[in-house]
């Protein structure tokens, strides 16, 4: 099975910051990678598919970056609103889907 | 709009089973995948398994084989998550979500989940 591992498993950031998470995978996965945001009980709403596209709808503020096995998601000025837990997800093995275990973002 | 709408929470007895909906409007129900993925709180999304509407068919993760049924029932878009044998550990959230396929030629596709259920608690306590 391919393992994903996300880093920082947490942050403090402050509104205006740029922030970069890292998620890598166990293999090499191409750019099958999805990234999703999730709040306090809600749903994970997607926010990154294929590595660098962006879902219709999601601010551009959020990109992705990455193939193979190292990946990057940024925000590039954090809002009040993207305090949220990010999670990455793996595509590669057909149907046989792995998350990564989440980077929480909170307030500095 | 889109939407995918999941049925209330349930509490089990270890060793009972649980069968979970996630009904689907908006869209042509055949025509995408339906997931599921669990969360006990405060852990991390697991994902359970995929089911295609349109052939039934199923793809389970390796630790669910054997305890997961995913149906449907193509008349009312509605799709069906069963755990059997159920234990204190299945006590999550169960979220449905919606399985896209992007097309790369010759013969890929890049795959993401991009509409979700709000989720339904199980809780599993004697």
């Amino acid at each position: 099975d391919i393992q994903m591992t996300q880093s920082p498993s947490s942050l403090s950031a402050s509104v205006g910051d740029r922030v970069t998470i890292t998620c890598r995978a166990s293999q090499s996965i191409s750019s099958y990678l999805n990234w999703y945001q999730q709040k306090p009980g809600k749903a994970p709403k997607l926010l990154i598919y294929a590595a660098s596209s962006l879902q219709s709808g999601v601010p551009s503020r959020f990109s992705g970056s990455g193939s193979g096995t190292d990946f990057t998601l940024t925000i590039s000025s954090l809002q009040p609103e993207d305090f949220a837990t990010y999670y990455c997800q793996q595509s590669y093995s057909t149907l046989l889907f792995t998350f990564g275990p989440g980077t929480k973002v909170d307030i500095k | 709009q889109v939407q995918l709408v999941q049925s209330g929470a349930e509490v089990k007895k270890p060793g009972a089973s649980v069968k979970v909906s996630c009904k689907a409007s908006g869209y042509t129900f055949t025509s995408y995948d339906i997931n599921w993925v669990r969360q006990a709180t405060g852990q991390g999304l697991e994902w359970m398994g995929w089911m295609n509407p349109n052939s039934g068919n199923t793809g389970y993760a390796q630790k669910f084989q054997g305890r997961v049924t995913m149906t449907r029932n193509t008349s009312i878009s509605t799709a069906y998550m069963e755990l059997s044998s159920l234990r204190s550990e299945d006590t999550a959230v169960y979220y449905c979500a919606r399985g896209r396929r992007l097309y790369q030629p010759p013969d890929y596709y890049y795959y993401y989940m991009d509409v979700w259920g709000k989720g339904t608690t199980v809780t599993v306590s004697s």
